[in-house]
């Protein structure tokens, strides 16, 4: 079956700081793949997407490049703030395995806690 | 725009008991996914329901089913709950099940089982 696999965590920088949080997927069709962060008390909002090989997602700074030679969708942020400390998901839908047309079928990660001090 | 409201926020319960929890999809949204996520096992799907017709279900027990109305609201049911029930159940609603609608997600409901 479908799976994804973060960089265990949790993860501590410096504001300023560069930032990569690891994630490779395994899945049997064309997966989409999505990183999503949630902060706490609060629902997981959708950071950036990536929806073919080679495609980069990139939003407030944070970008992810979808490869599909080594199965992974990293996430990178050049600079961090501490407005930045979260949990980072990475999921991935895969309608082959859905049907083939449910997107709202969702395979995360285990979340990569990030705290970033001033 | 109102984002997806999921309500109550907390809710406890004791073993055995039955739960209902709620969600506002936002508006003009049809489809609407649930998930459970739990320190232990992460986000899990439950199910997902598109113009009220299950589309998926996770790999759950049957004590765990849904609903979802003509308005596109939607609601899950836990029956005879059971200690290991207790988890933070989020929703997520999207416009349709294509590519590029990305899914909304409430702030959830967390439930504490007794």
């Amino acid at each position: 079956g479908d799976s994804v696999t973060q960089m265990e965590g949790p993860v501590t920088l410096s504001e300023e700081a560069f930032l990569t949080i690891n994630c490779t997927y395994t899945a049997t069709g064309y997966p989409s793949l999505f990183w999503y962060v949630q902060y706490p008390g609060e629902g997981l909002q959708l950071l950036l997407k990536a929806t073919k090989a080679d495609d980069k997602g990139s939003n407030k700074g944070f970008e992810a490049t979808y490869r599909k030679e080594t199965t992974s969708f990293h996430l990178e942020k050049g600079s961090v703030q501490v407005s930045d400390s979260a949990v980072y998901f990475c999921a991935l839908s895969d309608p082959s395995n859905a049907g083939g047309t449910s997107y709202g079928k969702l395979t995360f990660g285990q979340g990569t806690i990030l705290t970033v001090h001033p | 725009k109102a984002g997806v409201t999921q309500t109550p926020r907390y809710l406890i319960k004791t073993r055995g008991q039955q739960v209902t929890l709620s969600c506002s999809p936002i508006s003009g949204h049809r489809s609407v996914s649930w998930y459970q996520q739990t320190p232990g096992q992460g986000l899990q799907f439950l199910f997902e329901y598109f113009s009220e017709t299950q589309r998926n279900k996770g790999n759950f027990p049957g004590r765990f089913s849904g609903r979802q109305f003509s308005n596109s609201r939607s609601e899950m049911n836990v029956s005879t709950l059971e200690l290991g029930d207790s988890a933070l159940y989020l929703c997520a609603s999207s416009y349709w099940t294509g590519d590029n609608s990305p899914l909304h997600f409430g702030n959830g409901t967390r439930l504490t089982v007794t």
